[in-house]
C-alpha cells in the first residue's frame, strides 16, 4: 500500500518571500510523484510531475520539486511567491505495481498555501 | 486541445435518489478515473476504466458505479443517495502506455449535493 503525508496543512507567507511545502509517501514499490494545485471551486491542475530521470522538476510558474528516495520526500518550492498563488497544493504518488495501488493516485490530505500582501 | 469535461457542474439530489454524472476525456486518452473529494476527508480514488473496462475500484459501496463508452467518455452512478454521498467529484483522464507513469488531468468537476 502507499501512502502521502502532506506535512503542514496550513502556510501563511508574504509576498516575495520563498515558501517550501513539505510532502512525504511511504510505499515498498518504486514511485511516481505529482504535485497538483486546486484554486476556489475548480478542479486540479498538474503543476509538476517525477516520473524518472533528474531528480529535480521544475514547473513553468516556478515551482520545482526535488525527489529524494533516501528520505521518501517530495518537497514543493518557490524562492519568490506572488499573490496568485494562493491555492490548495496536493502532494500525489501513483505505481505500477499490481492490487489495490493500481492505476490510482494517492493524495496528500493538501495543503492551503496563503500568500498576503 | 480540449481538456476533460464533466457535466453536470452542480446536482442536487435528495436522500434515496440516483445521481449521473458524466465525464468526457482529452481526445486520445483511453482512460478515465473518478475521485471523490468530500469535506475533511480529502481526495479518495473511486474507479478507473480503461478500454471500456473496469480496472480497479477504491473503498466504496457497490450503489457507486460507473461505466465507460466506446468513445471513452465515462459515467459515474451513485444509487439510494446519502447525505455523506455530498462532495465534489472529480473526473481524470489519461493515456495509458504504463499504468501508473501516465499522467492523469483533472476535469473541473461536478458538486453533488444531497438533502
Amino acid at each position: 500500500a502507499q501512502s502521502v503525508t502532506q506535512l503542514d496543512s496550513q502556510v501563511p507567507v508574504f509576498e516575495e518571500a520563498p515558501v517550501e511545502l513539505r510532502c512525504n509517501y511511504s510505499s515498498s514499490v518504486s514511485v511516481y510523484l505529482f504535485w497538483y494545485v486546486q484554486y476556489p471551486n475548480q478542479g486540479l491542475q498538474l503543476l509538476l510531475k517525477y516520473l524518472s530521470g533528474s531528480t529535480l522538476v521544475e514547473s513553468i510558474n516556478g515551482f520545482e520539486a526535488e525527489f529524494n528516495k533516501s528520505q521518501t520526500s517530495f518537497h514543493l518550492r518557490k524562492p519568490s511567491v506572488h499573490i496568485s498563488d494562493t491555492a490548495e497544493y496536493f502532494c500525489a504518488v501513483s505505481s505500477n505495481a499490481g492490487g489495490t495501488s493500481y492505476g490510482k493516485l494517492t493524495f496528500g490530505q493538501g495543503t492551503i498555501l496563503t500568500v498576503h500582501p | 486541445e480540449a481538456g476533460v469535461t464533466q457535466s453536470p457542474t452542480h446536482l442536487i439530489k435528495t436522500r434515496g435518489q440516483q445521481a449521473t454524472l458524466r465525464c468526457s476525456p482529452i481526445s486520445g486518452h483511453t482512460s478515465v478515473y473518478w475521485y471523490q473529494q468530500a469535506l475533511g476527508l480529502g481526495l479518495q480514488f473511486l474507479l478507473w476504466y480503461d478500454e471500456g473496462e473496469e480496472r480497479n475500484r477504491g473503498n466504496f459501496p457497490p450503489r457507486f458505479s460507473g461505466r465507460q463508452f466506446p468513445n471513452y467518455s465515462s459515467e459515474l452512478n451513485v444509487n439510494a443517495l446519502e447525505l455523506e454521498d455530498s462532495a465534489l467529484y472529480l473526473c481524470a483522464s489519461s493515456l495509458i502506455t504504463r499504468a501508473g507513469t501516465d499522467t492523469q488531468y483533472f476535469g473541473p468537476g461536478t458538486r453533488l449535493t444531497v438533502l
